[in-house]
């Protein structure tokens, strides 16, 4: 069964220093997403590509966090610098081009990077 | 803007017993539903989704949940536990006129006991 790609799965740092969360989706999935889930909350959208081209980053705090999809297929997820309230858990997930109410609406998520910083 | 609350945190219950999870949404247009299953340290699996149609939805690991349109709920129920099935469990929704934007509840844990 394919599956969404993440690395690393645990990144430990201190505050201040720069980290990287990479993506692979599933192929052929048109639209990526980055979620970020805080401890005892649901996942918060942070970042939605359809392609190579940013849909939605209304909740991404562009002062310190950065995303990329380059070629429309990986991703990368930066923060710098690292404050100690994003520790948290940072999940991508992808799914077919995200058009109308079908089945391809669905994401399939990652198993996620487990960020703390000290 | 569209809104998921999920009032209990947590729910304990005795293995083989049924259980619920509630789930209720604000929102002023019609939605998309979905209800997803964390396990420790893991992504978020698909159980179910309601679209359209029948107001019964059946998932996977014997889920089922219903929509209520009048009640703005989606309950989601299994008739009986395992073990296993101890997780996060989280209600989603998106709105018919965003193809895109998912919005979580803040998760219910079921804790099955034996």
């Amino acid at each position: 069964e394919a599956e969404v790609a993440q690395s690393p799965r645990y990144k430990i740092t201190e505050k201040s220093q720069a980290v990287a969360f990479w993506c692979d989706p599933i192929s052929g999935h048109a639209t990526l997403y980055w979620y970020r889930q805080i401890l005892g909350q649901g996942p918060e959208l942070l970042v939605q590509f359809q392609d190579e081209s940013v849909v939605d980053d209304s909740q991404l705090p562009k002062d310190r966090f950065s995303a990329e999809r380059l070629k429309g297929v990986d991703s990368t997820l930066k923060i710098q610098p690292a404050e100690l309230g994003d520790s948290a858990m940072y999940l991508c997930a992808s799914s077919l081009r995200a058009t109308g109410p079908t089945g391809a609406n669905v994401l399939t998520f990652g198993a996620g990077s487990r960020l703390t910083v000290l | 803007a569209q809104s998921v609350t999920q009032l209990d945190s947590q729910v304990p219950v005795f293995e083989e017993a049924p259980v619920e999870l509630r789930c209720n949404y604000s929102s002023s247009v019609s939605v998309y539903l979905f209800w997803y299953v964390q396990y420790p340290n893991q992504g978020l699996q698909l159980l179910l989704k309601y679209l359209s149609g029948s107001t019964l939805v059946k998932g996977i690991n014997g889920f089922e949940a219903e929509f209520n349109k009048s009640q703005t709920s989606f309950h989601l129920r299994k008739p009986s536990v395992h073990i296993s099935d101890t997780a996060e469990y989280f209600c989603a929704v998106r709105e018919s006129d965003s193809s895109y934007k998912l919005i979580f509840g803040s998760g219910t844990r079921l804790l099955v006991r034996p």
